[in-house]
């Protein structure tokens, strides 16, 4: 199993473009997020998932959204890049157990680091 | 806003001695799990402790949670260099039907002298 796979590695955007930060996993969980980790921040909820065609926000949406139309992938996209989502970007999935996700090991991707200027 | 806190922020050993890392929270949980995330990577998870247990062990790693206290401590015994990173505890708290919640610390830089 390839786990967790996240593309692009890095990404560097000018203010006001778009783009879509890749996400997929072929362990078959129903449950995915996405992180952003800064310097001095720990991670960051932005968005999740507890399965296809279910997503809900998390602690810091704003500026980002995500869909999920199969149990596979989990895009996020960034609809106006600004300096302040500079950061890196993690996905991160995760079986569902006893009805509840966050009693179970998080698997998580390499991670992007994206540079907005 | 941040349920665990690590302490201390960073950590200095030498290879062989025995690394032990903190982590306090605010409110109830449910079950508190420790990651750690080598430079440039992603996280990986390392143990995860119920709120119903004190102590669980996985190989060099001993995780204690002490729920009166609100605190737990993740012991590294006989480091390594390879140790080296950065370690995060995270608190889960089950909240209604399928949500729940995972909130991460902002970590703890060990660096283990060879």
């Amino acid at each position: 199993n390839a786990g967790v796979t996240q593309t692009p590695k890095f990404q560097v955007l000018k203010t006001g473009q778009s783009m879509t930060l890749q996400c997929a996993q072929d362990m078959n969980h129903e449950y995915m997020s996405w992180y952003r980790q800064d310097p001095g921040m720990g991670l960051r909820l932005i968005h999740y998932s507890v399965g296809a065609g279910i997503t809900d926000q998390g602690e810091v949406p704003n500026g980002y959204n995500v869909s999920r139309s199969t149990t596979e992938d989990f895009p996020l996209r960034l609809l106006s890049a600004a300096p302040s989502q500079t950061s890196v970007y993690f996905c991160a999935s995760s079986p569902r157990t006893g009805g509840a996700f966050s009693y179970n090991e998080q698997f998580f991707g390499p991670g992007t680091r994206l540079t907005v200027l | 806003s941040q349920q665990g806190e690590e302490d201390p922020q960073a950590l200095s050993i030498q290879e062989g001695e025995n690394a032990t890392m903190n982590c306090s929270y605010k409110t109830s949980i449910n079950n508190l799990q420790w990651y750690r995330q080598n430079s440039g990577r992603g996280l990986v998870h390392l143990i995860l402790i119920r709120s119903n247990e004190r102590e669980k062990h996985s190989g060099r790693l001993r995780v204690t949670l002490d729920t009166s206290k609100k605190s737990s401590s993740l012991l590294i015994t006989a480091s390594r260099a390879a140790d080296t990173a950065s370690y995060f505890c995270a608190t889960g708290l089950f909240l209604t039907g399928a949500n729940s919640k995972l909130t991460f610390g902002k970590g703890i830089t060990l660096s283990v002298r060879p």
